[in-house]
C-alpha cells in the first residue's frame, strides 16, 4: 500500500479558529483527494487533484474551506473559521489513473 | 449523480461462516467497484476491486460479484475470523467530467464472533 502521510492526527481547535490539515502523499501518483468522513453523511469527497491541478471541488462544503496543492509531494485543506459541524475526520488519498484509491490515516478534527 | 446503496448496516456472524455484505448502484456507466475495509482509529483500506468487464473475483476467503444489468454488486468472505471485524465500504466511480469521483456506500459493520 501506499503511505499517505497526514498531519495532525489528532486536532481539538475552538469555533472561529484557523484549521489547516497536511498531507504528504507518495511521488508518483498523480491524483490526490480530501474526503471527509462523518456518521451522518459517511465518506464524501470534497476535492481532487490531478498533477496538482484542482478538478472537482464540487464537494467542498462552503468558502470557509479550501485546498492547495503546491507541489506533488504536499497538499493542504484550510478550514477558516472554523465551526462545530465541521468535526470529522478527514482523510487524504492518493491514486493513479488506474482507479486504485489509497487512503491515509485521516486526521481527527473536534472543534469545540 | 452516482447513488451507492449498501446492505446491511451491521452484520453479525459466528467464526468460520460466511458474510455477504450487497450494494446497489444508479449509473449503468460506472466501470469500477472497490471494497475498501476500515479498522477503528485507520484510514479505509482496499481489499478487493472489480471492474465492468469482469463478472467475478476471488482473492482467497474474499469475492466480489458484479451484476451490470442488475446494477449491483457484492462482498462475499468466506471462512470468517474476528481480524475480519471491521466497517466495510463499497464504492462506484461515476461517468461524466469528474470521472475519478468514487461514490461510497454508508458501510456495514461486521462482527465476527469467536
Amino acid at each position: 500500500d501506499a503511505g499517505v502521510i497526514q498531519s495532525p492526527r489528532h486536532e481539538v481547535t475552538e469555533m472561529g479558529q484557523e484549521v489547516t490539515l497536511r498531507c504528504k502523499p507518495i511521488s508518483g501518483h498523480d491524483y490526490l483527494f480530501w474526503y471527509r468522513q462523518t456518521m451522518m453523511r459517511g465518506l464524501e469527497l470534497l476535492i481532487y487533484f490531478n498533477n496538482n491541478v484542482p478538478i472537482d471541488d464540487s464537494g467542498m462544503p462552503e468558502d470557509r474551506f479550501s485546498a492547495k496543492m503546491p507541489n506533488a509531494s504536499f497538499s493542504t485543506l484550510k478550514i477558516q473559521p472554523s465551526e462545530p459541524r465541521d468535526s470529522a475526520v478527514y482523510f487524504c488519498a492518493e491514486g493513479t489513473s488506474g482507479n486504485t484509491i489509497y487512503f491515509g490515516e485521516g486526521s481527527w478534527l473536534t472543534v469545540v | 449523480g452516482e447513488n451507492v446503496e449498501q446492505h446491511p448496516s451491521t452484520l453479525s456472524v459466528q467464526e468460520g461462516d460466511s458474510a455477504v455484505i450487497k450494494c446497489t448502484y444508479s449509473d449503468s456507466a460506472s466501470n469500477y467497484f472497490p471494497w475498501y475495509k476500515q479498522e477503528l482509529g485507520k484510514g479505509p483500506q482496499l481489499i478487493i476491486d472489480i471492474r465492468s468487464n469482469v463478472g467475478e473475483k476471488k482473492d482467497q476467503r474474499i469475492a466480489v460479484t458484479l451484476n451490470k444489468t442488475a446494477k449491483h454488486f457484492s462482498l462475499h468472505i468466506t471462512e470468517t475470523q474476528p481480524e475480519d471485524s471491521a466497517v466495510y465500504f463499497c464504492a462506484a466511480k461515476g461517468s461524466g467530467g469528474s470521472n475519478y469521483k468514487l461514490t461510497f456506500g454508508k458501510g456495514t459493520l461486521l462482527t465476527v464472533n469467536p
